[in-house]
């Protein structure tokens, strides 16, 4: 079946450390996106891709960077400069960036810093 | 600057009842219009997308309409079952940002 893979499901990060998460898709979709869920402020978007080896900044992408290599795969790395990365985060992707068929959506990282 | 509403921002209803959620978005210049449904720490699933020529999209028990000149979406659900539990997300691709605006989000609770 066709979808999206994130991993790992749960990631601790300590202080200063830097993590990647992982988003991988075999829906041959062309956009991807990252987005950052916390309570009451529904989602951000952190960084999007529409093509490989490409990508621009969302909304808050301060402390993230991201990589577009592989069409299939877009992981997000959060750096130590991010003082609050404790969140949920959804990978997302479309067929293209205006995508008739919408958005699809991985089940998502939730990363605690400890 | 786009801005998404969605009210109630929860609600719990009596299982058998009918639904409506409700989403309001300022700028009227939108591709589309997604609805999107979340379990508590899961990903989410898309439930219906309305295309700006269109009014309306149904699937199953689930009724989405769209009305551009008001700005306003709106979900109705019919027959609810406890099934139906979770946060539902509206959400808006603007034309001139391309990118995807999400409202808040309504809890639903339906009650046995």
């Amino acid at each position: 079946d066709g979808g999206i893979t994130q991993s790992p499901k749960y990631l601790f990060r300590k202080e200063g450390q830097n993590v990647t998460l992982s988003c991988e898709q075999n829906l041959n979709h062309d956009a991807m996106y990252w987005y950052r869920q916390d309570p009451g402020q529904g989602l951000r978007l952190i960084y999007y891709s529409q093509i490989v080896n490409d990508f621009q900044k969302g909304d808050i992408a301060e402390g993230y960077s991201v990589s577009r290599e592989k069409k299939e795969s877009f992981p997000l790395t959060v750096t130590s400069a991010q003082k609050n990365p404790t969140a949920f985060y959804l990978c997302a992707s479309s067929i293209d960036r205006a995508g008739p068929l919408g958005y699809t959506f991985g089940s998502g990282t939730r990363l605690t810093v400890v | 600057k786009q801005e998404v509403t969605q009210i109630p921002a929860a609600l719990s209803v009596p299982e058998g009842e009918n639904l409506v959620l409700n989403c309001s978005f300022t700028d009227s210049a939108i591709y589309n219009l997604q609805w999107f449904r979340q379990d508590p720490g899961k990903g989410l699933t898309s439930l219906l997308l309305i295309q700006s020529s269109q009014r309306e999209q149904t699937s199953g028990r689930l009724n989405a309409s769209l009305d551009k000149s008001s700005g306003r979406s709106t979900l109705y659900i019919a027959a609810s079952q406890p099934g139906d539990s979770a946060t539902y997300l509206c959400a808006v691709f603007l034309q001139g940002a391309q990118k995807l605006v999400f409202g808040q989000g309504t809890r639903l609770t339906i009650n046995p």
